[in-house]
């Protein structure tokens, strides 16, 4: 079935350090694939999508390309922030590519920046 | 983009009552609300999707008689958590789809449940 494999946490980096999660999934065809991300306390937001393969999300400083040919989505940042500390989200739909269709989630990975 | 309010944020009851959380999308017309339910320090787990004017459709294991959702309108979806039970407690989230939308979601800040 279809799944998301994500790296698992604590990453603990300092302030500037690189950051990479990594993030694969096994879905029927090249579905929509998703990072969201979970400051302590609140819901989840989306951070980046792709929306086919070869495709890059961005924002804020985060990318992730979607590489069909390795079926992943790492996450990656240059130079990370305190305020980037949070917990992670690897996300793809549960089954069709269409509307409807609910998200599974990898396990999340939490990271902690200190300065 | 796209705001998902819920309420109450934050609730604690006695076991055997029941609770109601809604999920509000404030700025757009949710066809389609997804509930999850998240334990701390773990991933969220699909509990239930529905679609407005219909039954909801619920995940393998999820208790339907327990856990009533109702999406009456386009805009609101509640989740009732009836004869709440200590292991119910958990961090509760809606999200919703546009119409048409393929796959992006737009979630709610979460519904932190404690049963006593």
């Amino acid at each position: 079935g279809d799944s998301v494999t994500q790296m698992e946490g604590p990453v603990t980096l300092s302030e500037e350090a690189f950051l990479t999660i990594n993030c694969t999934y096994t879905a029927t065809g090249y579905p929509s694939l998703f990072w969201y991300v979970q400051y302590p306390g609140e819901g989840l937001q989306l951070l980046l999508k792709a929306t086919k393969a070869d495709d890059k999300g961005s924002n804020k400083g985060f990318e992730a390309t979607y590489r069909k040919e390795t079926t992943s989505f790492h996450l990656e940042k240059g130079s990370v922030q305190v305020s980037d500390s949070a917990v992670y989200f690897c996300a793809a739909p549960s089954g069709a590519n269409q509307a409807g269709t609910a998200l599974i989630f990898g396990k999340g990975t939490t990271l902690s920046v200190s300065s | 983009g796209a705001v998902v309010s819920q309420h109450p944020s934050w609730v604690i009851c006695k076991s055997g009552t029941s609770v109601k959380i809604e999920c509000r999308s404030l700025d757009f017309q949710a066809t389609t609300m997804f509930w999850y339910r998240q334990f701390p320090k773990q991933s969220l787990m699909l509990m239930a999707t529905s679609n407005e004017g219909s039954k909801a459709t619920y995940e393998q294991g999820v208790e339907k008689d327990k856990f009533l959702i109702n999406h009456a309108s386009l805009t609101l979806s509640t989740l009732t958590v009836t004869s709440a039970h200590p292991e119910d407690s958990s961090f509760y989230i809606c999200s919703g789809q546009l119409a048409g939308e393929i796959n992006e979601q737009f979630f709610g800040p979460g519904t932190r449940l404690t049963v006593l």
